[in-house]
């Protein structure tokens, strides 16, 4: 079971600044089948970026991923109020279980 | 529009069984393989289970296996959990899940199970 560890927990940044959440696997992901999530308080996931790299559909532009094999990064470049918000990685290309990460909060400093 | 509708959920005793359905519609559900995704309260997610779309292939986490049991039905585009064996640690919301191209592209809104005495 591949295990994926998320830094930092928590970042604290302010809206315009620019946001680097890390999510390195425990083993390489093949294919780099990594996705990332938003959730918002009370409300189911959203993807973000699969494949470790193609932001899925309606997703803005500021929102970008990166990385292979250990190590991954989703980067948002100029945060907006609603980027605040918990952050999960997923790998989804090895055998399941298809793990999540811890999460990482983003809050508003 | 896709739409993904999880029910079944409420307050079971440990040792208890519990069986939470999905109803899927505004896609073709019968091409798509269906994952079931908890959260814990206060907790980040974990990936429960999936079957393909043929329903001829079932993966489960660890800490369900020999517990759970993920059936769906093509006919009535509907994705069912069987949880037997409840313990506190699977009070969490269970979320059903679209596999798209890449993750986990639909979700529904959650149902809550509570497993308590």
């Amino acid at each position: 079971e591949i295990v994926l560890t998320q830094s930092p927990g928590t970042l604290s940044l302010s809206p315009g600044e620019r946001a680097t959440l890390s999510c390195r696997a425990s083993q390489s992901v093949s294919n780099s089948y990594l996705a990332w999530y938003q959730q918002k308080p009370g409300q189911a996931p959203r993807l973000l970026v699969y494949g470790a790299s193609t932001r899925a559909t309606g997703i803005p532009d500021r929102f970008s991923g990166s990385g292979s094999g250990t190590d991954f990064t989703l980067t948002i470049s100029r945060l907006e109020p609603e980027d605040f918000a918990v952050y999960y990685c997923q790998q989804y290309g090895n055998s399941p279980p298809h793990t999540f990460g811890q999460g990482t909060k983003l809050e508003i400093k | 529009e896709v739409q993904l509708v999880e029910s079944g959920g409420g307050l079971v005793q440990p040792g208890g069984s519990l069986r939470l359905s999905c109803v899927a519609s505004g896609f073709a559900f019968s091409s798509y393989w269906i994952s079931w995704v908890r959260q814990a309260p206060g907790k980040g997610l974990e990936w429960v289970a999936n079957i393909k779309q043929d329903g001829s292939v079932k993966n489960y986490v660890g800490s369900v296996k020999g517990r759970f049991t993920i059936f769906r039905d093509n006919a009535k585009n509907s994705l069912d959990l069987q949880m037997n064996s409840l313990r506190g640690e699977d009070t969490a919301v269970y979320y059903c899940a679209r596999e798209g191209i890449g993750g986990n592209d639909y979700w529904g809104q959650g149902t809550l199970v509570t497993v308590s005495s």
